[in-house]
């Protein structure tokens, strides 16, 4: 099984400010396979970002996703009041279980 | 539009059966891979199962093998969970959620609660 691994747990900055946020695998996850969501409370989650960089249809190009191997990225180049809320990062690996990290909390400091 | 629109949730006791469905509007379910993913509350996401868009493959997780059964009923449009021998740890808000390798969209949620 993939263990992802996100860094920070809590990520405090201010709007304006830009955010680096990490999902760490266990082992080499395809680039293919790598997606990101955003989830509000009490809303079901948001596809962000997909093959490690292809941001999904309707998202701002503020996020962006890098990464391969082992180390992937969730970039938010300049914080919106909207973008605080909890991040996940998915791996859709060669074989299941489909795992998702345990969530980075991006929250108004 | 695309919808997901999950039901079925609800309090049971441990060791009861319950019974999930999701249904789909806005576009083909028969064509689209779909994931059943939980989240207890406070919790994080869990994967918990996959099927494919003809239904021959299904995949779970350890967590809940031998006792959930995935399936899909693309004529009516619908996914489903069967859920037995429910545990405490099972209590969680239950989405469905479109597509493999992406899920581009997510059902509201339903919350299904295991207690006595």
């Amino acid at each position: 099984e993939i263990v992802l691994t996100q860094s920070p747990g809590t990520l405090s900055l201010s709007p304006g400010e830009r955010a680096t946020l990490s999902c760490r695998a266990s082992q080499s996850v395809d680039t293919s396979y790598l997606a990101w969501y955003q989830q509000k409370p009490g809303q079901a989650p948001r596809l962000l970002i997909y093959g490690a960089s292809i941001r999904a249809t309707g998202i701002p190009d503020r996020f962006g996703g890098s990464g391969s191997g082992t180390d992937f990225t969730l970039t938010i180049s300049r914080l919106e009041p909207e973008d605080f809320a909890v991040y996940y990062c998915q791996q859709y690996g060669s074989s299941p279980p489909y795992t998702f990290g345990q969530g980075t909390k991006l929250e108004i400091k | 539009e695309v919808q997901l629109v999950e039901s079925g949730g609800g309090l049971v006791q441990p060791g009861g059966s319950l019974r999930l469905s999701c249904a789909a509007s806005g576009f083909t379910l028969g064509s689209f891979e779909m994931n059943w993913v939980r989240q207890a509350p406070g919790k994080g996401l869990e994967w918990i199962s996959y099927i494919s868009s003809s239904g021959s493959t299904i995949y779970y997780a350890d967590s809940v093998k031998g006792r959930f059964t995935i399936s899909r009923d693309n004529a009516k449009t619908s996914l489903f969970l069967q859920m037995s021998s429910l545990r405490a740890e099972d209590t969680a808000v239950y989405y469905c959620a479109r597509g493999w390798l992406r899920s581009d969209y997510w059902g509201q949620g339903t919350l299904v609660t295991v207690s006595s």
